[in-house]
């Protein structure tokens, strides 16, 4: 999969939206831009997915820029169940293209 | 809903020891990923099964092979392990019906910690 950039840390306050970026200037016309999160000692969450349009589902929204060479995820109420890794994936047409490249992703820290 | 199951969750062995782990995908998902995950590591892809075929592979040592049975479930076997094949090691399933497994999400189990001592 191709790199993604991201921050390697963020904090929030409680019921505050978050914006959590992601850059990934080498993005190909056909490379789908995923969002997972894990909290500490669980498996990876699916959180969302896009290609080019904003996204939007019941645990965030997804805002890809019109270039497509960054995204943002929001978390429109930061709750204290929502400090997490965050890991922004590019799944691109590589092969079977049956895998997820995580990278190094943002660790969000919710205050209280 | 049925998740993805991983057994057993702990797992301590020794040096050189072999070590199986499996994992019971969700009902009617078609594809399955191996990831280990060292302490303080992102998670790390090992391999991936569709249709009980193996499909992409990624840093997965010799001493590790996997399968994918007629009932869908994958095990994962590790021969003579070493102190650094500590880690939590996950299994993730997917239902892509014949799509791009580009567009679909991904379901992650809880894990298997493995201590190799």
């Amino acid at each position: 999969d191709a790199k993604t950039t991201q921050p390697n840390s963020m904090e929030s306050n409680e019921e505050e939206p978050v914006h959590l970026p992601c850059n990934h200037s080498t993005i190909s016309g056909t490379d789908y831009i995923h969002w997972y999160r894990q909290l500490p000692s669980q498996g990876p969450e699916y959180v969302i997915h896009g290609l080019t349009s904003n996204v939007n589902n019941r645990m965030a929204s997804l805002a890809i820029a019109e270039d497509r060479k960054s995204s943002t995820l929001i978390l429109h109420r930061a709750t204290l169940r929502d400090a997490a890794v965050y890991y922004c994936i590019l799944r691109i047409f590589s092969g079977s293209a049956r895998q997820l490249t995580f990278g190094s992703g943002t660790q969000l820290t919710v205050l209280p | 809903a049925a998740g993805v199951i991983q057994s057993p969750r702990h797992l301590i062995k020794e040096k050189r020891e072999t070590a199986t782990l499996k994992c019971y995908p969700i009902p009617r998902h078609d594809t399955v990923y191996w990831y280990q995950q060292g302490p303080g590591q992102d998670p790390q892809f090992l391999i991936s099964f569709y249709e009980k075929m193996q499909s992409d592979k990624g840093s997965i040592p010799d001493r590790f092979s996997a399968q994918q049975f007629s009932d869908y479930h994958s095990e994962l076997n590790m021969s003579s392990l070493e102190l650094g094949d500590s880690a939590l090691y996950f299994c993730a399933s997917s239902h892509t019906g014949g799509q791009l497994p580009l567009n679909t999400e991904a379901f992650f189990g809880q894990g298997t910690r493995l201590t190799v001592v």
